[in-house]
């Protein structure tokens, strides 16, 4: 069984503070990895994607990948009310054709 | 571009009744997901269409069904519904072309259905 775990939530930083949300999953031969924001009552929107090791950097938000430990984070510089919201790490695992695999979500609540 | 788009936005069904959600996916994506979302599941996916066929399907009864037209416009059908079915349903698009795939999903608002 495939998994994506995101733990250690829910997560509350004061505005203008780093956030750092993490995830795990569970196979090496993932190849893509995605962050979706999800503000209560919406739906997921895309937000980072992110192929190879290493940092991505999109504005605010930065993703980073690190394929030997498993793990994908989504740093939110500066943060924002507007930033609170739920965050899912998704994994695409194996071939064209092969499912998304969402974690269960970490809420994030940026203080004024 | 529009963005994905689903029908209706909320339904009330009883138990035993079926239900036919809708989904039109961004112009120009070809692969269209469909998932669950409860608060206690999370984000379940359900199947994925490509070129009018079932690519990919998830752990679902076979109440759970779909399908996908020539224009790339999906529908979702639920038969038999029962009170468990009760969760949002969100359709997803991508990019999908012949020996050459983009992997960003684009979700659609969802259809929030209740079964009473």
């Amino acid at each position: 069984q495939k998994e994506v775990e995101q733990n250690s939530g829910p997560l509350s930083v004061p505005e203008g503070a780093i956030a750092s949300l993490n995830c795990t999953y569970s196979d090496r031969g993932s190849q893509s990895f995605f962050w979706y924001r999800q503000y209560s009552g919406k739906s997921p929107e895309l937000i980072m994607f992110i192929y190879s090791n290493g940092d991505k950097e999109d504005g605010r938000f930065t993703a980073q990948l690190n394929k030997a430990s498993q793990y994908v984070s989504l740093l939110i510089r500066d943060s924002q009310p507007s930033d609170s919201a739920t965050y899912l790490c998704a994994v695409k695992y194996g071939g064209a054709n092969s499912k998304l695999t969402f974690g269960k979500g970490i809420t994030l609540s940026v203080r004024p | 571009k529009a963005g994905v788009t689903q029908t209706p936005r909320y339904l009330i069904k009883t138990r035993g009744q079926q239900v036919t959600l809708s989904c039109s996916p961004i112009s120009g994506h070809r692969s269209v997901s469909w998932y669950q979302q409860t608060p206690g599941q999370g984000l379940q996916f359900l199947f994925e269409y490509f070129s009018e066929t079932q690519r990919n399907k998830g752990n679902f009864p076979g109440r759970f069904s779909g399908r996908q037209f020539s224009n790339s416009r999906s529908e979702m059908n639920v038969s038999t519904l029962e009170l468990g079915d009760s969760a949002l349903y969100l359709c997803a698009s991508r990019q999908a072309f012949r020996g050459r795939s983009t992997y960003e999903q684009y979700f659609g608002p969802g259809t929030r259905l209740t079964v009473t």
